[in-house]
């Protein structure tokens, strides 16, 4: 167990329609990464969150949006779903390791289908 | 730009044989992190080893090690006395140091079958 909650673990839902996916970190842990897995394009890195501010973004979506609250969860919230959308969602959250390497502990993610 | 290459779609062992799951990178940070992780059929991701770029010796985590080699920006995971349930996807990934808000990125992954 990684310590990196995810839910909910499988959602299905139909084309159009906005869903919240949800993380809650590690104890201790002030970042939050988001990303997406899929057969073609493998593992894209979505957006990091720091303590409550943004921090990196990646290949996200103007349909996707995320936000880190004060007590550290996340959410990622995506809306105007198309087909393409499905994907395993996962959340990661980060310890720094020694000479300053960071360590990413993965939750066990979302089964996101878009029906 | 960064990138990882994983070249080695799938690998095929039987148990007790060592494997070494290939990656190659490339990045314009001077200092850098190195990662593998494992994902069973179970979809989770799991951290195996890390190596940093100006580490004097390559990492080791049990039955894993990192052979890493600088000049030729290489960093193939060893797994030694392969066992059943290392069958698994395994990813390469990467991360620079010096930036603030770089994120980890991933290779497309190898898939290891292991034997009896």
């Amino acid at each position: 167990d990684s310590g990196v909650t995810q839910t909910p673990k499988h959602l299905i839902t139909a084309t159009g329609q906005r869903v919240t996916l949800r993380c809650s970190p590690r104890s201790g842990d002030l970042s939050v990464y988001w990303y997406q897995q899929s057969l073609d394009q493998g593992l894209q890195f979505l957006i990091q969150y720091y303590n409550g501010e943004e921090r990196a973004k990646g290949n996200i979506l103007e349909r996707f949006s995320a936000q880190q609250f004060p007590d550290l969860h996340s959410e990622l919230n995506l809306s105007s779903l198309e087909l393409g959308d499905s994907a395993l969602y996962f959340c990661a959250s980060s310890v720094m390791n020694r000479a300053g390497g960071e360590k990413l502990f993965f939750g066990s993610g979302t089964q996101l289908s878009v029906l | 730009a960064q990138k990882i290459t994983q070249t080695q779609p799938g690998m095929f062992v039987q148990e007790k044989e060592a494997v070494t799951l290939d990656c190659t990178y490339d990045t314009s940070d001077p200092s850098y992190g190195l990662f593998w992780y494992k994902q069973p059929s179970s979809g989770e991701m799991i951290f195996l080893i890390y190596q940093g770029s100006y580490d004097q010796q390559n990492a080791t985590e049990g039955r894993y090690s990192l052979n890493f080699q600088k000049a030729r920006k290489s960093a193939n995971l060893v797994i030694s006395a392969s066992q059943l349930g290392d069958s698994a996807m395994y990813f390469c990934a990467m991360r620079g140091l010096n930036q603030a808000g770089t994120a980890l990125i991933f290779g497309k992954g190898t898939t290891l079958s292991v034997s009896s």
